[in-house]
């Protein structure tokens, strides 16, 4: 079952610009995580921001949540080529203890040098 | 620095041949979990575990079965491989208790012919 929604699918920009990168969501959640994937690899974690919380910060990442309409959105400032990757959300859906994640569809990012 | 490991980065296999992908993590972690990867469907759950013996179906276990007979190795099986389960797959794990970042391998590419 998909939870997360990515928006946009592609997104193509030039280096130094930002990305951002858009999530939607169905049901209640504790946190709401935010992956990378590089072309044939596995997914790297980037952040996690919990529900009681608006926005959250790490180095050129930027993410925001709003619970009230159950969206989140990640900006990636000054974006670099080796930005180049997918980008998927994942929420918990309040699953208990069994850590399960429900992840998106990705947003494809292309940083051209 | 924490690991999960999958025994093959890219496997050929016929159509009919029973199929083993490995999963070790090296951080005592409870849960486990396997997905597969299609493009423009992102990644759907296969089957999770909580903990040695123990496992729960995920999204599409249909034609897989798992095994966890040790906390640090989990393993998917494909019974009789087909040629509609050529795919990523990936493993993860994450500890019990939140808040659930999953660290994952690094995939297999499973082409079935």
């Amino acid at each position: 079952s998909q939870q997360g929604e990515e928006d946009p699918q592609a997104l193509s920009i030039q280096e130094g610009e930002n990305a951002t990168m858009n999530c939607s969501y169905k049901t209640s959640i504790n946190n709401l995580q935010w992956y990378r994937q590089n072309s044939g690899r596995g997914l790297v974690h980037l952040i996690l921001i919990r529900s009681n919380e608006r926005e959250k910060h790490s180095g050129r990442l930027r993410v925001t949540l709003d619970t009230s309409k159950k969206s989140s959105s990640l900006l990636i400032t000054a974006s670099r080529a080796a930005d180049t990757a997918s980008y998927f959300c994942a929420t918990d859906g309040r699953s208990g203890n069994t850590g399960k994640l429900i992840f998106g569809q990705g947003t494809t990012l292309q940083v051209k040098p | 620095d924490v690991k999960v490991t999958q025994s093959s980065r890219y496997l050929v296999k016929r159509t009919g041949e029973k199929v083993f992908l490995e999963c070790v993590q090296d951080m005592d972690h409870e849960n486990m979990f396997w997905y597969r990867q299609d493009p423009g469907l992102g990644l759907r759950l296969i089957y999770f575990s909580y903990d040695v013996k123990m496992k729960e179906k995920g999204d599409i276990p249909e034609g897989y079965s798992v095994s966890r007979e040790k906390k640090e190795r989990f393993s998917l099986i494909l019974e009789s491989a087909s040629t509609n389960q050529t795919s990523m797959y990936l493993c993860a794990s994450n500890g019990a208790g939140g808040p659930y970042e999953q660290y994952f391998g690094p995939g297999t590419r499973l082409t079935v012919t």
